[in-house]
């Protein structure tokens, strides 16, 4: 059971401008949201995260937004640049616990 | 800060052979470590959690005597797959929290690829 699901595999956009990179989940009880950035054959680098205090994180170029209602959250990365292509993973976690949920990613491809 | 290294990157071996693979939190502790598969365009898979002094607690359908997971010390954890065979040719990823601080990311390690002839 996928309790954390990126429902878009892939993405193509144009360099400078804004990828937006999705994230949906099912357990309420999900406290804590990452985002990890991974290349090929490498492993996942830490991103950007959120508690569930909050609706926005931002750090740099990235903002992570955090919908609880909805249980879904979201990566935008402005401007887009050719070296940001990778794969994107969303996870989620309990506060209480250690284990993270992920996501099956999602390929971002910037053009230049 | 927070450099997890695992090795080797790359193992290439016959099928029935024996590979261990370490993973090393450099410059903190870690009390908890996680063992990850993944399998091409696919997500990753937890295999199972690594708590230092302690059993390692593995997912379901994760063989427990087929992957070996020692967590000897707060910098440590080490997997071992036994007797291998070609469909345990995979990319193993290892993470590490740090210390026993809540709301902290996972850092991992580079990942092993595994290739059983």
């Amino acid at each position: 059971d996928q309790q954390v699901k990126q429902n878009s595999p892939s993405l193509s956009v144009q360099e400078g401008r804004i990828s937006i990179l999705n994230c949906d989940y099912t357990n309420s009880m999900f406290d804590y949201f990452l985002w990890y950035k991974k290349y090929p054959a490498e492993g996942p680098t830490f991103l950007i995260s959120i508690s569930s205090i909050k609706d926005k994180n931002e750090d740099g170029r990235f903002t992570v937004f955090l919908n609880k209602s909805a249980k879904h959250l979201s990566l935008h990365i402005v401007p887009s640049q050719p070296g940001d292509s990778a794969v994107y993973f969303c996870a989620a976690s309990i506060l209480t616990g250690n284990q993270f949920y992920f996501g099956t990613g999602t390929s971002l491809t910037v053009i230049p | 800060g927070a450099v997890v290294s695992q090795h080797p990157s790359w193992v290439i071996c016959k099928s029935g052979t024996s590979v261990k693979i370490e993973c090393r939190s450099l410059d903190f502790q870690a009390t908890t470590m996680f063992w990850y598969r993944q399998f091409p365009k696919q997500s990753l898979m937890l295999m199972a959690t690594s708590n230092e002094g302690s059993k390692a607690t593995y997912e379901q359908g994760v063989e427990k005597d087929k992957f070996l997971i020692n967590h000897a010390s707060l910098t440590l954890s080490t997997l071992t797959v036994t007797s291998a065979h070609p469909e345990d040719s995979s990319f193993y990823i290892c993470s590490a929290l740090m210390g026993d601080r809540i709301n902290q990311p996972q850092h991992f390690g580079d990942g092993t690829r595994l290739s059983i002839l």
